[in-house]
């Protein structure tokens, strides 16, 4: 079975731009859950998706925003980029939220 | 506020030896515990789940669930370099504002030297 992929792996941006992230979960997997990590906050909880709906969100302002599409494939996106979003975002696919799989990350640079 | 904390490590043992990573969470109300490894400059993978008190083995690792003492941990066993990584303990709380989110420890840096 496939794992999780995420596209773009790197990303390099300046601030005030705005980035669109993209997650494939496991196949059959409905659930995909989207972190952001950083050495000084560790894993920090975005938002999560389920059959298209956000069952869940996190502490973020609302620059972050994502959706998921019937494929089960979802997207992140955020809008006009600071500084301090430079972070590695990782998404995690499960088949009813909690036992995740992570895929490998896109690594977010802002200038 | 539910919270996960970890011995902050970091954790050196010598190769053959038992690597003892602990983890304890504020909030009764959880379901569901994880382990993850994390290799510097990779993503968490996933290496043990734990839903039920006692201990749980998958070959050189056991996970470890004490509810009544909201403790769980992980034990490697004949540890090998190939170990040292980051490892992360999760936990999945029950209720509906929980739903999709796991709540991370800050990691504990396992070093297993030669």
């Amino acid at each position: 079975k496939a794992g999780v992929t995420q596209t773009p792996r790197y990303l390099i941006k300046t601030r005030g731009q705005q980035v669109t992230l993209s997650c494939s979960p496991i196949s059959g997997h409905r659930s995909v859950s989207w972190y952001q990590q950083t050495p000084g906050q560790g894993l920090q909880f975005l938002f999560e998706y389920f059959s298209e709906t956000q069952r869940n969100k996190g502490n973020f302002p609302g620059r972050f925003s994502g959706r998921q599409f019937s494929n089960s494939r979802s997207e992140m996106n955020v809008s006009t980029l600071e500084l301090g979003d430079s972070a590695l975002y990782l998404c995690a696919s499960s088949l009813e939220g909690y036992e995740q799989f992570f895929g490998p990350g896109t690594r977010l640079t802002v200038l | 506020q539910k919270e996960v904390e970890q011995n902050s490590g970091p954790l050196s043992v010598p190769e053959g030896a038992i690597a003892s990573l602990n983890c304890t969470y504020s909030d009764r109300v959880s379901q569901s515990f994880f382990w993850y490894r994390q290799y510097s400059g990779k993503s968490p993978e996933l290496i043990m789940s734990i839903y039920s008190n006692g201990d749980k083995e998958d070959g050189r690792f056991t996970a470890q669930l004490n509810k009544a003492s909201q403790y769980v941990s992980l034990l490697i066993r004949d540890s090998q370099p190939s170990d040292s990584a980051t490892y992360l303990c999760a936990v999945y709380y029950a209720g509906g504002t929980s739903y999709g989110k796991l709540t991370f420890g800050q990691g504990t840096i396992l070093t297993v030297h030669p």
